[in-house]
């Protein structure tokens, strides 16, 4: 079935520890995104990337790392995770970014104790 | 000022009333909307898109757009407990300074369909 798979569906994890948020699209779109999802907040964008090997900052980027080796994977980094980093983490990808709607993954709930 | 801009709510309507969710946003330049709903604990999910000013309509619902006014809505006619949600606006992505698109969305407002 093709779309957006996100892993792990969730996970409790110690302060300090390395965590990295896997997301795997099969639709061949250009463009990924990670947001964290805080009650009241919104959606806001962590780390985009417009094509592979390219990624940039989004509004809440600060701990957090991302690469882009190729199309279809988008891994999100925590180097050292704080309590601050729990939420509800979202992966997304649209065909090339601007003009087109964005494909969601099913989140990972990440709580960082 | 916020990018896009959307009442929190929660907004409660009754069983088939129309049930009208808003958004405004701060770049002119933005073409192309986008209205996503979110069950709780799930992913977004795109329901409507519009292009243009003036109306689209897509069985129950029916997107507006007015450009000049930076305004975009979303109405749900003969509403459904069904329909309890939270409503997500979002403009198309944008390029930004120093190259690449980025997709900012509104904070949602969430939707209550009371028997």
């Amino acid at each position: 079935i093709a779309g957006i798979t996100q892993a792990p569906t969730s996970q409790i994890l110690a302060a300090g520890r390395r965590m990295t948020l896997r997301c795997t699209q099969d639709m061949r779109h250009n463009a990924m995104y990670w947001y964290r999802q805080d009650l009241g907040l919104g959606l806001r964008l962590i780390h985009y990337s417009n094509t592979a090997g390219t990624t940039g900052k989004g509004e809440v980027p600060d701990g957090y790392s991302v690469s882009r080796a190729n199309t279809d994977d988008f891994p999100l980094t925590l180097a050292s995770a704080v309590p601050s980093q729990t939420s509800v983490y979202f992966c997304a990808s649209s065909e090339s970014g601007e003009g087109t709607e964005a494909f969601f993954g099913q989140g990972t709930r990440l709580t960082v104790v | 000022q916020k990018e896009v801009e959307q009442n929190s709510g929660p907004l409660s309507v009754p069983e088939g009333a129309i049930a009208s969710l808003n958004c405004t946003y701060s770049d002119r330049g933005s073409q192309s909307f986008f209205w996503y709903r979110q069950y709780s604990g799930k992913s977004p999910e795109l329901i409507m898109s519009i292009y243009s000013n003036g109306d689209k309509e897509d069985g129950r619902f029916t997107a507006q757009l007015n450009k000049a006014s930076q305004y975009v809505s979303l109405l749900i006619r003969d509403s459904q407990p069904s329909d309890s949600a939270t409503y997500l606006c979002a403009p198309e992505a944008r390029k930004i300074t120093g190259g690449g698109n980025k997709l900012t969305f509104g904070t949602g407002t969430q939707l209550k369909v009371e028997l």
